[in-house]
């Protein structure tokens, strides 16, 4: 079963605007990582962390691994259209070895 | 670096024929590879979990002697979807670790299966 609760679904927002999305568990983890995906395309890695507590931005991306390693956030700044699409969270549940993903956040931008 | 190319990027076959998909780490030596199943709207769902040269690991529910995987190299891995029929329609994803179980994985760009 689905072992990640991702949040919001879905988001309708103006650009320019900021934009936060984050996943929990009530497992502990050893990575996480958040990917996007356009139609039809697969997911794209946009940031890994591998640390509680670590905090790594990629340009107007910004992700944390939270302390209790049970959760995560993705911040974008400043949203461009090309932000647009569907955002995943996955994570290496501890003591396993496969990825588990969450349900996405599906992110529409107005001009 | 650490790009995966899938092939065919799209496929449409009669039902009860059989489809081939590759997938391809092109600038690193994959030791493990993945292949995911996402249906609209919905997340990815891990099917098999394949190492080089070993048999594929398949998730509860899914079905090895319809889902053929082969890993022959480190760098290729196919999924065959055998007798495929309507309710195998979907995009099938494989991603690429080049350091195992529990490296970051690397997604090809899906192949879209339609079955008629």
């Amino acid at each position: 079963g689905q072992q990640l609760n991702q949040s919001p679904q879905s988001m309708f927002i103006q650009e320019g605007e900021d934009v936060s999305m984050n996943c929990t568990s009530s497992s502990i983890f050893n990575t996480w990582l958040w990917y996007k995906q356009d139609p039809g395309e697969g997911p794209v890695l946009l940031i890994a962390l591998y640390k509680a507590g670590e905090l790594t931005s990629n340009g107007r991306l910004t992700a944390q691994f939270g302390i209790t390693r049970k959760d995560s956030f993705l911040n974008i700044s400043a949203s461009i259209p090309s932000d647009v699409g569907i955002y995943f969270c996955a994570g290496i549940i501890q003591g396993a070895q496969k990825l588990v993903f969450g349900q996405g956040t599906r992110l529409t931008i107005n001009p | 670096g650490a790009v995966v190319s899938q092939h065919p990027s799209w496929v449409i076959c009669k039902s009860g024929t059989s489809v081939k998909i590759e997938c391809r780490s092109l600038d690193f030596q994959a030791t493990t590879m993945f292949w995911y199943r996402q249906f609209p709207k919905q997340s990815l769902m891990l099917m098999a979990t394949s190492n080089e040269g070993s048999k594929a690991t398949y998730e509860q529910g899914v079905e090895k002697d319809k889902f053929l995987i082969n890993h022959a190299s480190l760098t290729l891995s196919t999924l065959t979807v055998t007798s495929a029929h309507p309710e195998d329609s979907s995009f099938y994803i494989c991603s690429a670790a080049a350091g195992g179980l529990g490296d970051t994985q690397y997604f090809g760009p899906g192949t879209r299966l339609t079955v008629l």
